[in-house]
C-alpha cells in the first residue's frame, strides 16, 4: 500500500514567521507534489518535484520554496508566513509509468497564520 | 495552462440512484483524465480514471465518459450507497506534462438514506 505521510497535522504560525511543512513518502516514486486545497479552488499545485535535488514551480508558486533533499522526502517552506497562506496543504506522490499519473496523497495539514 | 471546470459544487441524491459530475477541461493537448475521492478530513484517494483512448470506461458501480469533441468528461456512480458520500474531483493531465494534473473545483455529493 502507497504511503504518504504528512507532518506536522496542525500548524498555527504567526504572520512575518517561517513554517516547513514535511513530507515523506514510501513508494519509492520519482514524483512529489505539493497543494494547497481551498473552498472553491479545488487542490493548486504549488511546487512539484520529479526527484532528489530538483523542484518546479507549480501553478501558485509565489511566497513558497520547495526542497527535495532525497527521494523520500519533499518539503514546503514559507519563509514569510502571510494569512492568505491559511490552507490546508496536501503532500502527493506518483509516477508517469506508460502514461499513468496516479498520484498517492498524504493526509493533509492545516495551516492557520494568524 | 489547463483549466479544468466541475460544474457542480453539490450535489444530493438519494440511496440507490444514479450521480453524475461533470467537468469540462480547456487544453486540447489533454489526455489523461483522473478521479479522486475525498472523505471528510481525509487526503484524496484514487477512484477511477480515463485516457484519450476511450470514451467509456467502467470499474463496478463507476463510469467515466469522455467527449473530446466537447472537452467534457463525467462521472457516473450507480446504485448510490451512503459510502459514496464524499468530495469528488475530476483532474485532468495534458500528455507530457510531467505527470501534472490540474484539478477541477470539487462536487460534494451526499447520498441520502
Amino acid at each position: 500500500e502507497a504511503a504518504v505521510t504528512q507532518s506536522p497535522r496542525n500548524k498555527v504560525a504567526v504572520t512575518g514567521g517561517k513554517v516547513t511543512l514535511s513530507c515523506n513518502q514510501t513508494n519509492n516514486h520519482n514524483n512529489m507534489y505539493w497543494y494547497r486545497q481551498d473552498t472553491g479552488h479545488g487542490l493548486r499545485l504549488i511546487h512539484y518535484s520529479y526527484g532528489a535535488g530538483s523542484t518546479e514551480k507549480g501553478d501558485i508558486p509565489d511566497g513558497y520554496k520547495a526542497s527535495r533533499p532525497s527521494q523520500e522526502n519533499f518539503s514546503l517552506i514559507l519563509e514569510l508566513a502571510t494569512p492568505s497562506q491559511t490552507s490546508v496543504y496536501f503532500c502527493a506522490s506518483g509516477d508517469a509509468v506508460g502514461g499513468l499519473a496516479e498520484q498517492f496523497f498524504g493526509p493533509g495539514t492545516r495551516l492557520t497564520v494568524l | 495552462g489547463e483549466k479544468v471546470e466541475q460544474h457542480e459544487s453539490t450535489l444530493s441524491v438519494r440511496e440507490g440512484d444514479s450521480a453524475v459530475i461533470n467537468c469540462t477541461y480547456t487544453d486540447t493537448a489533454s489526455s489523461y483524465f483522473p478521479w479522486y475521492k475525498q472523505e471528510a478530513g481525509k487526503g484524496l484517494h484514487f477512484v477511477i480514471d480515463i485516457r484519450s483512448n476511450v470514451d467509456r470506461k467502467q470499474s463496478q458501480r463507476l463510469i467515466v465518459l469522455l467527449d473530446k469533441k466537447a472537452k467534457r468528461f463525467s462521472l457516473h456512480i450507480t446504485a448510490t450507497q451512503p459510502e459514496d458520500s464524499a468530495i469528488y474531483f475530476c483532474a485532468a493531465s495534458p500528455r507530457n506534462a510531467g505527470a501534472k494534473l490540474t484539478f477541477g473545483g470539487g462536487t460534494r455529493l451526499t447520498v441520502r438514506p
